[in-house]
Parts: structure tokens; sequence; C-alpha cells
């Protein structure tokens, strides 16, 4: 079946504008979540969706926001980007149990 | 908030050699979980531990989850060129209603 797919691939944005970052999650998984990848601080989480309901939050600011779809497919909004931004963003999916989550293979942004 | 440390950072070996990495929760953990990311690609689930004192077996890979559920340990025998990439263990506390924390990950690098 189709993995966890992340549009798009790549993104160059200014200071100051706005952006959005698509997830279609596994079919059948009802769990999504997104993550921030940075060299100095790691994987980091962001927040986490389950049947079009936020369930849990990262520690981000609230220019950092999500929703999901009845779908289950999830975006994420980032509002007046800023140079610290450039990351890449991850989604993941899970169906729950023991099989962990699923990763998309990322959105890298950048922001000038 | 929940922290969780992983320790080496890099990690230098043989090829041949035994490959170990530790993990470190400030909190009590429900599960933890553990995923390889290889150069330029995005996570990928390799195992969920959940049951205190758990080891789990995985080919030349085992998993340990100490008795606290605090502490965690992936060791790889007789590492392979193929075993190249980032090792990061994540948990979630709070009996699975928190994100999932990730570990700053230990970058294995193999010399043939």
């Amino acid at each position: 079946k189709a993995g966890v797919t992340q549009t798009p691939r790549y993104l160059i944005k200014t200071r100051g504008q706005q952006v959005t970052l698509s997830c279609s999650p596994i079919s059948g998984h009802r769990s999504v979540s997104w993550y921030q990848q940075t060299p100095g601080q790691g994987l980091q989480f962001l927040f986490e969706y389950f049947s079009e309901t936020q369930r849990n939050k990262g520690n981000f600011p609230g220019r950092f926001s999500g929703r999901q779809f009845s779908n289950s497919r999830s975006e994420m909004n980032v509002s007046t980007l800023e140079l610290g931004d450039s990351a890449l963003y991850l989604c993941a999916s899970s169906s729950g149990g023991r099989y962990g989550y699923t990763f998309g293979s990322g959105t890298r942004l950048t922001v000038v | 908030g929940q922290q969780v440390m992983q320790i080496p950072q890099y990690q230098h070996v043989q090829e041949g050699e035994d490959f170990t990495t530790y993990c470190n929760s400030s909190t009590t953990l429900s599960n933890i979980q553990w995923y390889k990311q290889r150069p330029g690609g995005h996570p990928v689930f390799l195992i969920q531990l959940v049951k205190s004192g758990e080891v789990k077996k995985q080919k030349r890979l085992t998993f340990q989850f100490g008795e606290a559920k605090k502490n965690s340990s992936l060791h790889i025998t007789a590492t392979q060129t193929t075993d190249v990439g980032t090792y990061f263990c994540a948990g979630h506390s709070g009996g699975g209603a928190d994100g999932l924390t990730f570990g700053k990950g230990t970058h294995l690098i193999i010399q043939p």
C-alpha cells in the first residue's frame, strides 16, 4: 500500500511569509503527527491529530498550527516565517498499537 | 517536560565490530520505540517495547527496556555497512497521552 505522502518536497520562502504543508497518511491510519527536524535540535514534536481533533501539542509558538480533515489528510501552517523555521518537516501516521509511526519523506523548508 | 537523552552522539566502528546506543528518559515511559534514519532519508520504525525488562531481537539487533521503564538500549552485533545511519529512541509518557519525544540520536559510522 502507498506510504505517507508529503507535499511539496522542497520549499523556499521569505521571512514574514506563511506556508502550508500537506500530508496524506497511509490509508486507514487515523493518527497523524508532525515533527520538525533540525541538526541542532533533532526531532521535535509539533502536534498530533486523531479523527480531526488535536490530541497533543508540542512546545512550539502559536505561529505553528495544523488541522486534519475527515479523510485523515492533514495540513500544517506556519505564519510569519522566521529564519529559524528552516528545517525538515516530517509527517507520520499510525494505526496505533505496536506498529509505531510511518514517516513521510518530509518537506524541506528554507526561509531566506 | 519529558526529556530523552541518548548517548553516544557519534560512534565510529570498524565493520564487524559491535555497536550499542543508550537511551535515558527523565520520566517513566509507557513504551519506547526505536527508529533508524539513513543519510538523506526519513526515520523508519524498528520496534516498540512496552513491558518492564523486555528484550526483543531482530536478527543482529537486540533491544532492551529497563526494569524502571526509564532507559533502553539497542545493540547491533557484527555491524555491516548497511547499518550506517542514525538510530533514535522515542518514548511516550503519560500513558501514551503525550506526543512522542525523541532522543537526539546516535550517528553510526562504519569504516570498512
